[in-house]
């Protein structure tokens, strides 16, 4: 089945600095989706990427639609505090009709100020 | 617009106890998903709703575990005779076919403990 591989499996890091991390994937994905969770928290939307090559930005993150289809990437810039969570990519499963979502082992942000 | 709720955010149970979850997804969304998250892990898809039918359902759910969209709006989860492997936090999603049919909204979850 489709499984997604993030990496780094955490990061600890100064405030100010900046953050990369990324997502693979053994199958093509057409969708990638980043989420941040807080603790105790449901995941919230980060950005979407829709086509290959796309880059898209969200203040100051931003994110990567690699050529291959099977990776995508997540850059975070002059990281405050707030940033501290996980940090998941998901992408929609092909193989029925639901686009379920299929979830990455996570990246654990960590924000000394 | 106030987002994907859940309700209770937290229950503590005792094993052999059935609970029951509530999610209201974002008014007007069609799409309501269940998943699973265990600590150190991604949330994973346990069935999803299209208005009222419940199309899809993961091997995770197993016999004991039921889910509900009467009225095409709000959904319960019911889980019969807990058993401590049901520890987890149990998040809802939504979201409108016709707008973005893949990204989906989370609620902010209900953390189950079974005890």
């Amino acid at each position: 089945g489709q499984q997604l591989n993030q990496s780094p499996q955490s990061m600890f890091i100064q405030e100010g600095e900046d953050v990369s991390m990324n997502c693979t994937s053994s199958s093509i994905f057409n969708t990638w989706l980043w989420y941040k969770q807080d603790p105790g928290e449901g995941p919230v939307l980060l950005i979407a990427l829709y086509k290959a090559g796309e880059l898209t930005s969200n203040g100051r993150l931003t994110a990567q639609f690699g050529i291959t289809r099977k990776d995508s990437f997540l850059n975070i810039s002059a990281s405050i505090p707030s940033d501290v969570g996980i940090y998941f990519c998901a992408g929609p499963n092909y193989g029925g009709a639901t686009n379920k979502l299929i979830f990455g082992t996570g990246t654990l942000l960590a924000v000394q100020p | 617009d106030t987002g994907v709720s859940q309700d209770p955010r937290h229950k503590i149970t005792k094993r052999g106890q059935n609970v029951t979850f509530r999610c209201d997804p974002i008014s007007e969304h069609n799409r309501l998903y269940w998943y699973r998250q265990t600590l150190g892990q991604g949330p994973e898809f346990l069935t999803y709703f299209q208005n009222e039918a419940q199309l899809e359902k993961s091997r995770l759910l197993s016999d004991r575990f039921s889910a509900e969209r009467p009225k095409g709006s709000f959904s319960t989860l019911e889980i019969q005779r807990t058993e401590q492997g049901d520890s987890a936090m149990y998040l809802c999603a939504s979201n409108e076919l016709r707008d973005s049919p893949y990204e989906q909204y989370f609620g902010p979850g209900t953390r189950l403990t079974v005890t």
